[in-house]
């Protein structure tokens, strides 16, 4: 079974300011994770993923990700963040090629003060 | 390259009635996935299709259906409504094989009351 966890339900920043959105997951074999963007009554978007390789990925929009395999996170990273970066992060896995579905965490709500 | 576009984008239906969302795939995709995004939640994976047939499914139950069409195209079914069924439903393409990432639609938002 794969799953995945955000902890923080809200994450506020200042703008300008660095930004972190955690996640954790929980897979059988080798993860495939993903971070998507979602802005109010939209689809999602997606930001980066990571498969195999650097465990620092890059992605739209200056966001970057960590993984760690020993911790098995995937954090999302940005070093300085804009008011229009205000927008509910979900994370995501799949539990390798041959998965059909990716599983969701239940979103963490970012918002950039100025 | 057209993205993935869905219809309606708004509906409100009683309970006990079917609905039946639409989907059109990203150019070049040839598999498309449903998900449903209830309020203040992740999307749930209902299931998939791939060459016209369901591949993969959720933990959902049989009145959710679905169907594939030759152009890639999709449909979701619903039948017998009930309230906790209102939720956001996002249709999302891909290229079977491609490693992973999806491409949504702006979805469907269904109320069902």
């Amino acid at each position: 079974a794969q799953s995945v966890a955000q902890p923080e339900d809200q994450v506020n920043v200042a703008e300008g300011n660095p930004l972190t959105v955690k996640c954790t997951y929980s897979v059988s074999g080798n993860p495939y994770l993903f971070w998507y963007v979602q802005y109010p009554n939209r689809g999602l978007q997606f930001l980066l993923k990571y498969i195999t390789g650097d465990n620092l990925v890059k992605g739209s929009y200056g966001f970057e990700a960590e993984f760690n395999k020993s911790q098995t996170s995937f954090h999302l990273k940005k070093p300085s963040a804009l008011v229009s970066d205000s927008a509910l992060y979900f994370c995501a896995v799949r539990d390798g090629p041959s998965a059909r579905q990716l599983t969701f965490g239940s979103g963490t709500q970012l918002t950039v003060l100025p | 390259e057209t993205g993935v576009t869905q219809s309606p984008t708004h509906l409100i239906k009683t309970r006990g009635q079917q609905v039946t969302l639409r989907c059109s795939s990203q150019s070049g995709h040839n598999t498309v996935s449903w998900y449903q995004q209830a309020l203040g939640q992740g999307p749930q994976f209902i299931f998939q299709y791939y060459r016209e047939e369901e591949n993969g499914r959720g933990n959902f139950p049989p009145r959710f259906s679905g169907l594939q069409f030759p152009n890639y195209s999709s449909e979701l079914n619903v039948n017998a409504l009930e309230l906790d069924d209102s939720a956001l439903y996002l249709c999302a393409s891909s290229s079977q094989g491609h490693t992973g990432e999806l491409f949504f639609g702006e979805g469907s938002r269904l109320t069902v009351l």
